[in-house]
């Protein structure tokens, strides 16, 4: 069965104060990895997918990495505009279409 | 253009009640997917649809659950016998089509709550 664990689950930053958040995957098999951002009340925001170990996407303040069994969203100078959940997800070689979505990160950077 | 829509945003009904959630997809995109969030806890994926018909339904918990698109546009996710463990945000996601490079576009969601 699919897995995946995001750590931590929940962390607080200053402004400023770069961060990594972790999302560790047990698969049989990866065809992609996903990063969402959620606020509250509203629906996942795509940022970022990955699909192969070695790759990296930057957006803004915020660069994904994947290695083989994990990836990293590092998050540099967060402004408090940052704050919000991060998600992560996996999709497999399994034929479905469905992904499976961690727990998430809560992220909260104060002023 | 227009996101993914879902209406309404929130819902009480008692137990025992039937309820229908819509969702209406970005205009183009042929695959339609419904997920469930618990306060929490990441969406856990229900039902996949390519055009009209459900290509996946294994993630729906039970018999009670059931969803349509009937002209490959707009469905709606039904629940019958409502439970109070049936309370949670119902988010819809659409995407051009069913590729990995295809991301998720997810609405807003409904709050289901029972009492």
């Amino acid at each position: 069965e699919d897995q995946v664990t995001q750590s931590p689950e929940a962390l607080r930053l200053q402004e400023g104060e770069s961060s990594s958040l972790n999302c560790s995957y047990t698969v049989s098999g990866l065809r992609g990895l996903f990063w969402y951002r959620q606020d509250p009340g509203k629906g996942p925001e795509f940022l970022f997918t990955l699909y192969s170990a070695g790759e990296e996407k930057e957006k803004e303040r915020l660069k994904a990495t994947l290695t083989k069994k994990e990836s990293f969203l590092h998050i540099t100078a967060p402004k408090p505009e940052d704050s919000a959940t991060y998600l992560c997800a996996v999709r497999t070689h399994t034929g479905r279409r469905a992904l499976t979505f961690g727990s998430g990160t809560r992220l909260q950077v104060q002023p | 253009g227009a996101g993914v829509s879902q209406t309404p945003s929130n819902k009480v009904t008692e137990k025992g009640k039937y309820v229908e959630l819509r969702c209406d997809p970005i205009s183009g995109h042929t695959a339609l997917y419904w997920y469930r969030q618990s306060l929490g806890q990441g969406p856990e994926f229900l039902i996949y649809f390519q055009g009209t018909g459900a290509a996946d339904d294994s993630g729906l918990p039970n018999d009670r659950f059931f969803a349509v698109r009937p002209e490959g546009s707009v469905s709606t996710l039904k629940i019958q016998r409502t439970e109070r463990g049936d309370s949670a945000v119902y988010l819809c996601a659409s995407s051009l089509g069913a590729g990995v490079a295809h991301a998720l576009h997810f609405g807003n969601g409904t709050r289901l709550t029972v009492t």
